[in-house]
C-alpha cells in the first residue's frame, strides 16, 4: 500500500496570504488528522476528520480549518498567514481514531 | 488532560551498544494507547512500537522493546543493538481509548538520538 501523502513538500508564502495544504491518506483509512510542529511548541494536534466529519479539534484560531471529501483525502487551509504559522504541517491517517497513526513526510511552510 | 513528558533532550549510544529512552505520562484515563514515533532528518514521522494499556505484556518489534508500567504511568523504550540508521528524535505519545478525545495523540517534546561509531 502506499503511505500517507503529503503535497507539496515546500511552500513559501507572504504574511496575508492564505494556504491549502493537502493529504492523501493510506488507502482505507478513513481518519485523517492534522499537526503543526514548531521548535518552540512542539507537536500540536489541528484537527481530525472522519469519514467527511471534523471529530475533533485543537486550541487554534478560526485562520486553521480543514476538509475532508469523499475519498477520505483531506484539505487544510490557512487563511490570513502570519510570521508564526511557519511550520512543519504533518498530516496522519489511521483506520480507526485509536489506532496508530501513520504520518506523511509533511509540508514546510515558510511565511515571510 | 494528558500530558507525556520526556525528560532526556538529547542522547548517544554507540553502535551496537543498548540505550533506554524514558517518557512518563499523566492521565486520568484507564484505557488507551501509548507509541513511540521516530522522526530522522528526513523528517518522516515513522512508527516505532504501540502499546494498548490493557495489555501487561511488553510490547516488541524486532531490536525494539518497551518497559510499560501502568501503575507509574511509565513508558520507556529501549533499542538493542544500536544502528546508524537510528539516529533520529523519537517521540513518546499517547492516545486515549474513547470516543470524546479519539485520534487526538499527545506527543512529548522528544529526545534526540544520536548513535555513533
Amino acid at each position: 500500500k502506499a503511505g500517507v501523502t503529503q503535497t507539496p513538500r515546500y511552500l513559501i508564502k507572504t504574511r496575508g496570504q492564505q494556504v491549502t495544504l493537502s493529504c492523501s491518506p493510506i488507502s482505507g483509512h478513513r481518519s485523517v488528522s492534522w499537526y503543526q510542529q514548531t521548535p518552540g511548541q512542539g507537536l500540536q494536534f489541528l484537527f481530525e476528520y472522519f469519514s467527511e466529519t471534523q471529530r475533533n479539534k485543537g486550541n487554534f484560531p478560526g485562520r486553521f480549518s480543514g476538509r475532508q471529501f469523499s475519498n477520505s483525502r483531506s484539505e487544510m487551509n490557512v487563511s490570513t498567514l502570519e510570521l508564526g504559522d511557519s511550520a512543519l504541517y504533518l498530516c496522519a491517517s489511521s483506520e480507526g481514531a485509536e489506532l496508530a497513526q501513520y504520518f506523511g513526510a509533511g509540508t514546510r511552510l515558510s511565511v515571510l | 488532560a494528558q500530558t507525556v513528558t520526556q525528560s532526556q533532550p538529547e542522547m548517544s549510544v554507540q553502535e551496537a551498544e543498548t540505550v533506554t529512552l524514558s517518557c512518563t505520562y499523566d492521565t486520568s484515563e484507564s484505557n488507551y494507547y501509548l507509541f513511540w514515533y521516530k522522526q530522522p532528518p528526513s523528517r518522516q514521522m515513522i512508527l516505532v512500537i504501540r502499546q494498548e494499556a490493557y495489555k501487561q505484556q511488553n510490547a516488541t518489534e524486532n531490536r525494539f522493546s518497551v518497559n510499560f508500567q501502568k501503575a507509574a504511568k511509565s513508558f520507556s523504550l529501549k533499542i538493542s543493538d544500536s544502528q546508524l540508521g537510528d539516529t533520529a528524535m523519537y517521540f513518546c505519545a499517547f492516545i486515549p481509548l474513547h470516543t470524546g478525545t479519539a485520534s487526538k495523540l499527545t506527543f512529548g517534546t522528544g529526545t534526540r538520538l544520536q548513535v555513533t561509531l
